[in-house]
């Protein structure tokens, strides 16, 4: 069946620090690929998505480009701030049958 | 205007009691889900409707029974609570295409004593 694999965090950084949170995927077919951020309490938020190989999707100074040939799609933000840390959810799919999520990776940010 | 809203948003039962949670959408959305997600944050999709007819069924106890009135409104019935039924409930929704935003309401924190 589909799978997504991130990595386990914590993952602590200071302010203005670079971020990779990395994402690979198994699944039959090109499946559409998301982001979703968690912040502490609340509930899941869309951060962005790619439908299809080489779409690259971006929000919030947040950036992941869907890489068919790796089966990844990495997040990236060049300069993190303390109000980004949160959990981070990568997940395909979508459509009736539901996302499929990774296991989430807490980002720790420190002023 | 909240797009998936569910309740009650806190819930602290006894094992053993039945216990329901509420969710609408009012995004016009055809299907609608709910997800789990346990202690450690993993997140697994247990139900999912289309126009109101069950699509997906995951491995779930059947003490757990979703029920759809209508096309804005999935909700879940919890019978003979038990403590490993602790955890947060999302009901989300979307319009049921690939690719198409998946909508999560603000969670159901439900703990069983």
């Amino acid at each position: 069946g589909d799978s997504v694999t991130q990595m386990e965090g914590p993952v602590t950084l200071s302010e203005e620090a670079f971020l990779t949170i990395n994402c690979t995927y198994t699944a039959t077919g090109y499946p559409s690929l998301f982001w979703y951020v968690q912040y502490p309490g609340e509930g899941l938020q869309l951060l962005l998505k790619a439908t299809k190989a080489d779409d690259k999707g971006s929000n919030k100074g947040f950036e992941a480009t869907y890489r068919k040939e790796t089966t990844s799609f990495h997040l990236e933000k060049g300069s993190v701030q303390v109000s980004d840390s949160a959990v981070y959810f990568c997940a395909l799919g979508g459509g009736a049958d539901g996302l499929t999520f990774g296991k989430g990776t807490h980002l720790i940010i420190q002023p | 205007d909240t797009a998936v809203s569910q309740t009650p948003k806190y819930l602290v039962t006894q094992m053993g009691n039945d216990k329901s949670i509420k969710c609408e959408q009012n995004l016009g959305h055809d299907t609608m889900y709910w997800y789990k997600q346990d202690s450690k944050k993993f997140l697994k999709i247990m139900f999912s409707y289309n126009n109101k007819e069950l699509i997906i069924n995951e491995t779930v106890p059947n003490r757990f029974s979703p029920k759809s009135p209508d096309k804005a409104h999935l909700n879940l019935h919890i019978n003979s609570l038990e403590l490993g039924d602790s955890a947060v409930y999302f009901c989300a929704s979307s319009s049921g295409q690939p690719g198409n935003t998946i909508y999560f309401g603000e969670g159901s924190w439900l703990t069983v004593v």
